[in-house]
């Protein structure tokens, strides 16, 4: 079974704080994805990484950077934590060649106060 | 503008019925639409893709509807049982890259 494996179920978080999501796939997927999930919004597509140390931005990439150092590993960074950013964090992989079929963490739920 | 929406936020169901979730989309840039499934405390599960090409697609107990005509996915569900209870959403694969655009997702309650 495919597992991505999201670091924490529930964050808690300071408004200032710098805030670390990790994300490990045991896939061997090269592409890897963070999204935020709100309710009525769907998931909004943060950052992607389609290789080591390669990164793209999503569509709400503000406020947020990431980092891919080794193949497996898929890192959300939160500069500077703030309330607007409370939500459900979710991590996912795919293939490059088949990326209609993406493997999804538990989520992260973060809550910023 | 890019944007893939559903026409109802919450369907009810009987045990037993088929259930038909509907999707309406924006991008004619695309070139596959996904369904996936989310269970309470879950994240997204992959149910089925249908690349823009085709009209329909079956898989185990479900089948995909893709009317490009007006711009209208479907997904039907049969014989629905308890635990197909979740939130669907439909997403979009936009032609020649790594996004995914997604709904805002529709919650299917099953009545045993």
């Amino acid at each position: 079974d495919v597992k991505v494996t999201q670091s924490s179920r529930y964050l808690v978080k300071r408004t200032g704080e710098k805030v670390f999501l990790e994300c490990v796939q045991d896939m061997d997927h090269e592409n890897m994805f963070w999204y935020r999930q709100d309710p009525g919004l769907g998931l909004r597509l943060i950052y992607f990484s389609y290789d080591v140390k390669m990164k793209e931005k999503g569509d709400i990439p503000e406020g947020y950077s990431v980092s891919r150092e080794k193949k497996e590993r898929f890192s959300l960074i939160l500069e500077s934590a703030s309330t607007n950013q409370t939500s459900m964090y979710l991590c996912a992989s795919s293939f490059l060649r088949s990326n209609t079929e993406a493997f999804f963490g538990q989520g992260t739920r973060l809550t910023v106060v | 503008g890019e944007s893939v929406g559903l026409h109802l936020p919450t369907l009810s169901v009987q045990e037993g019925d088929n259930s038909i979730i509907n999707c309406a989309y924006s991008n004619s840039a695309s070139d596959y639409f996904i369904w996936y499934k989310q269970e309470s405390g879950k994240g997204p599960q992959f149910i089925i893709d249908i690349r823009s090409n085709m009209d329909k697609r079956q898989g185990q107990r479900v089948t995909v509807l893709l009317n490009k005509t007006v711009k209208h996915l479907s997904l039907q569900i049969a014989a629905t049982q308890p635990g197909d209870s979740a939130v669907y959403f439909c997403a979009e694969n936009i032609k020649g890259g790594f996004k995914t655009i997604f709904g805002a997702g529709t919650r299917l309650f099953v009545k045993a």
